[in-house]
Order: structure tokens, then sequence, then C-alpha cells
């Protein structure tokens, strides 16, 4: 069964540095999201990507976060500066279609990737 | 306000009975989906079920069901005959179907299955 795929499984960084994290969506699926858990808490949408362009941010998603489809397959996230308070679980999912095109569609998730600034 | 409310921080449940986990949501829309995930220790988000505002049955995956009552605003997960793979937080989740792709998703509920 096709999945999402990330990577890294786990990054560590120091503060100020820049980070990209890398996902490979669903072959077939056009739109790619990011999300974010911080340790213990609920799901945060960050972003929504269609058609080579952003479509949908959070207010999360400030001037130091970017997204980039750099080919056909890679879906990336990238923090300019990373600070102390962007350590979390950041999931990439992406969908075959929106929920107007077809209510039954479904976002899926992949592994996440546990970012952790020192 | 909340859109996605779970009111059960943690449940524990004896294995092989079953469970209810609660949610309540909070939409002015009328075409609207709501999605359950779980989250095992491992960290990973896996899909479970869907049901569409339009739906008139509840909707069901395996042992997965959906008690959808759509006057009340709520969609709460019943697990038939709990199994301790089943021990993990459980996310409910909403999309707005128009003018927003986006999951907005509850506080998660942690289901422990006692042997």
């Amino acid at each position: 069964e096709p999945e999402v795929t990330q990577t890294p499984s786990h990054q560590v960084t120091q503060m100020g540095q820049e980070v990209i994290l890398r996902c490979v969506p669903i072959s077939n699926h056009l739109y790619f999201y990011w999300y974010r858990q911080i340790l213990g808490q609920k799901v945060e949408f960050l972003v929504s990507f269609y058609n080579n362009e952003i479509s949908e941010k959070s207010e999360i998603f400030d001037d130091q976060f970017s997204v980039e489809r750099p080919d056909g397959s890679n879906f990336t996230l990238k923090i300019r500066s990373t600070k102390l308070e962007d350590s979390a679980m950041y999931f990439c999912a992406s969908s075959r279609a929106l929920g107007w095109e077809d209510s039954t569609d479904t976002q899926y998730f992949g592994p996440g990737t546990r970012l952790t600034v020192l | 306000a909340q859109k996605i409310t779970q009111t059960q921080p943690g449940m524990f449940v004896q294995e092989k009975e079953a469970v209810t986990l609660d949610c309540t949501y909070d939409t002015s829309d009328q075409s609207y989906g709501l999605f359950w995930y779980k989250q095992p220790s491992s960290g990973e988000m896996i899909f479970l079920i869907y049901q569409g505002s339009y739906d008139e049955q509840n909707a069901t995956e395996g042992r997965y069901s959906l008690n959808f009552q759509k006057a009340r605003k709520s969609t709460n997960l019943v697990i038939s005959a709990s199994q301790l793979g089943d021990s993990a937080m459980y996310f409910c989740a909403m999309r707005e179907d128009f003018g927003n792709e986006k999951l907005t998703f509850g506080t998660g509920t942690r289901l422990t299955i006692i042997p």
C-alpha cells in the first residue's frame, strides 16, 4: 500500500541553524501539507501546498518557514533559523483531492520527523 | 473557541471490552468531514475512519465505528473487542470542506488497554 515517507526520522540541530525536512508524498496525490505536534500537545496545521504554491498557511508559518516541491516527488519544509520552540514532531501529509472536490478524501500522514533544537 | 473537543484525556479499558471515545465539534459549515487518527507510542499518525456530514449511516471500518449525532455535533469513536495493540493516543479531527483544506485536531485521548 502506498505511503508517505519522511526523512530524517530524528534531527538534532543548534539554535539558529537551518534545517530541511523532507517528505515523499503518495505518488498520485496532488495536495500536500505540513503539521507539527509539540510534545504532549495536539497536532497543528502549518501549511498546505498545491500546484507549486502555498494555498493556505497558519499563523505559526511565519517568514522563518518555507516549503518547496523541488522535483516531482519530494516536498520539503525549511526552517531558516531554528528556535528552541521549534522543537516538535513534524508531519507531512498528502491527499488526492480537496474536501469540496471529494468529501470522502483523506489526508494520509507520514511517520514524522522529530526535530530537537538545542 | 475550540473547534474539536475531546473531554477524556485518558481512559483505561479491560481487554476485549468495547470502548467509546468522545468527540464534539463546532462548525457553521454544512459540508465537513470528521476523521479519527490513532497515534501509537512510536509517533506515527494512522488514519482510522471517516464520517461525512451528509452521510446518513454511521461509518464502520472493521472494529471501529462512529456514533455520529449531527444535531448534537458529536462523533464518538467506538472500538469493539479492544486489544492490547489498541493502546495509543486517539485524535479526532475535522475538515471544513469549503474554503479550508486543513485538518483541525482535538487534544486527544490516551487509551490504555489492560490485560
